[in-house]
């Protein structure tokens, strides 16, 4: 299994209060990516990573920024938490799209907005 | 813009044969096929890189049509083990976003 960890697996947090996810590596692959996954809409990219200090929005970023001071870390915050935000997160990494190879998936963190 | 998947959803039994399609409305580098089963992670199924190149796993099978920007995936004789939900996910020439679908759920009943 691929080295990839994701920290909390579960948070109850109230509206209005700051959350941060964390996805940690061990594979040393250059892209990371956060996901949120809803019934009815799938996975859909918040946003994505590839490399050090280097990020990009995806299609539902607003509320959310990220951050990578190092290779093995990516940060999602939630600045200001809505109960919209109630959610599966998902972090994946890859060596990236253009190497032709898989993308793998944390365990997922289940965040629940009262 | 998320890929856009059919069916939903699709009741088999087992030994049926089913097909999941997946469209874009931008033209993309490669796609990706995951399935997830119920509160699991998505794993990786295959890539496919060329417009019409196959390639395959065990019993299932894909196909990218580069020229429609539509992929579809192939499960013959189905068994119990493929239930859960299908992914495609697609990677755009001109970023490194890699996007998925909305899903399609295949429930495999004996």
């Amino acid at each position: 299994d691929a080295g990839i960890t994701q920290s909390p697996r579960h948070k109850v947090t109230e509206t209005g209060t700051p959350v941060t996810l964390r996805c940690h590596q061990t594979e040393n692959h250059r892209y990371m990516y956060w996901y949120r996954q809803d019934p009815g809409h799938g996975l859909r990219l918040i946003h994505y990573s590839y490399g050090v200090k280097d990020t990009d929005k995806g299609e539902v970023s607003d509320g959310y920024s990220v951050s990578r001071s190092k290779t093995e870390d990516f940060l999602l915050t939630l600045e200001s938490a809505t109960s919209s935000q109630t959610s599966v997160y998902f972090c994946a990494i890859s060596r990236g799209p253009g190497t032709n190879t898989e993308a793998f998936f944390g365990q997922g963190t289940r965040l629940t907005v009262v | 813009q998320q890929p856009v998947q059919s069916p939903q959803a699709v009741i088999l039994r087992e030994g049926e044969d089913a097909v999941i399609n997946c469209s874009s409305s931008k033209a993309l580098y490669s796609v990706h096929w995951y399935r997830q089963k119920h509160g699991e992670a998505p794993v990786f199924l295959m890539i496919l890189l060329k417009g019409g190149e196959q390639k395959g796993h065990e019993k299932i099978s894909a196909s990218f049509n580069e020229k429609k920007q539509q992929s579809s995936l192939y499960l013959t004789a189905s068994q119990l083990s493929y239930s859960g939900t299908y992914f495609c996910g697609g990677v755009d020439f001109g970023n490194e976003k890699l996007t998925f679908g909305t899903g399609t759920r295949l429930t495999i009943i004996p």
